[in-house]
């Protein structure tokens, strides 16, 4: 059993669409990363967070310590949104990142 | 600022041969993770060098290396190439710890032939 699990593994969406890709986690953290990989491979780093909630342009991430849960939504998607998003964490002062099988998304016009 | 950047792009080689790959960490990173990437395995954590010293190693044969230079440039170095060994690699630089956050580079695409 992967210890990062996302849902879904495939997301097809109208533009426009609100979205959301969920990731759940099975042990403590300190940081739990949003990426982002398009066709081609180069990985942007979206978000770190360790608590609460993160905002950027049409991007939305939050987490749940408590219950081990963390969320990624796109408001307003677009085509361009489309990608592979993954989420991985890290734990104590390890810099060894834990990662999930990722969340493919394509946005239509 | 310049990004992270992996040298080559991409790279074939022969079954038992080896293989370095180079990886230059933004200025004034001093951390440098390596990650392999493959359809069946997924993202898989390598190891990380900080100040010349690796500092975290996953779960990978001794045939996979690497060191880091005193200027934080980083090489990973793959022994007696396997075919699963095909992969994309990808590296990552951050200030100090993983909640600093990090940058990836654009990979080096390793196929074995």
């Amino acid at each position: 059993k992967n210890e990062v699990e996302q849902s879904p593994q495939n997301l097809t969406a109208q533009e426009g669409e609100f979205i959301t890709i969920n990731c759940s986690y099975s042990v403590g953290i300190s940081a739990l990363h949003w990426l982002q990989q398009h066709p081609g491979g180069g990985i942007v780093s979206l978000f770190m967070l360790s608590s609460g909630k993160k905002k950027h342009g049409r991007l939305i991430a939050t987490i749940n310590i408590q219950e081990k849960h963390s969320s990624l939504h796109i408001t307003a998607s677009h085509p361009r949104d489309s990608a592979v998003y993954i989420c991985a964490y890290a734990t104590g002062t390890a810099s060894k990142l834990t990662f999930g099988t990722g969340t493919r998304l394509q946005v239509t016009l | 600022k310049a990004g992270v950047t992996q040298t080559p792009r991409y790279l074939i080689k022969t079954r038992g041969q080896q293989v370095t790959l180079s990886c230059s960490p933004i200025s004034g990173h001093r951390s440098v993770s390596w990650y392999q990437q493959t359809p069946g395995q997924g993202l898989q954590f390598l190891f990380e060098y900080f100040s010349e010293t690796q500092r975290n190693k996953g779960n990978f044969p001794g045939r996979f290396s690497g060191r880091q230079f005193s200027n934080s440039r980083s090489e990973m170095n793959v022994s007696t190439l396997e075919l699963g060994d095909s992969a994309l690699y990808l590296c990552a630089s951050s200030r100090d710890r993983a909640d600093y956050g990090y940058t990836f580079g654009s990979g080096t695409r390793l196929t074995v032939v």
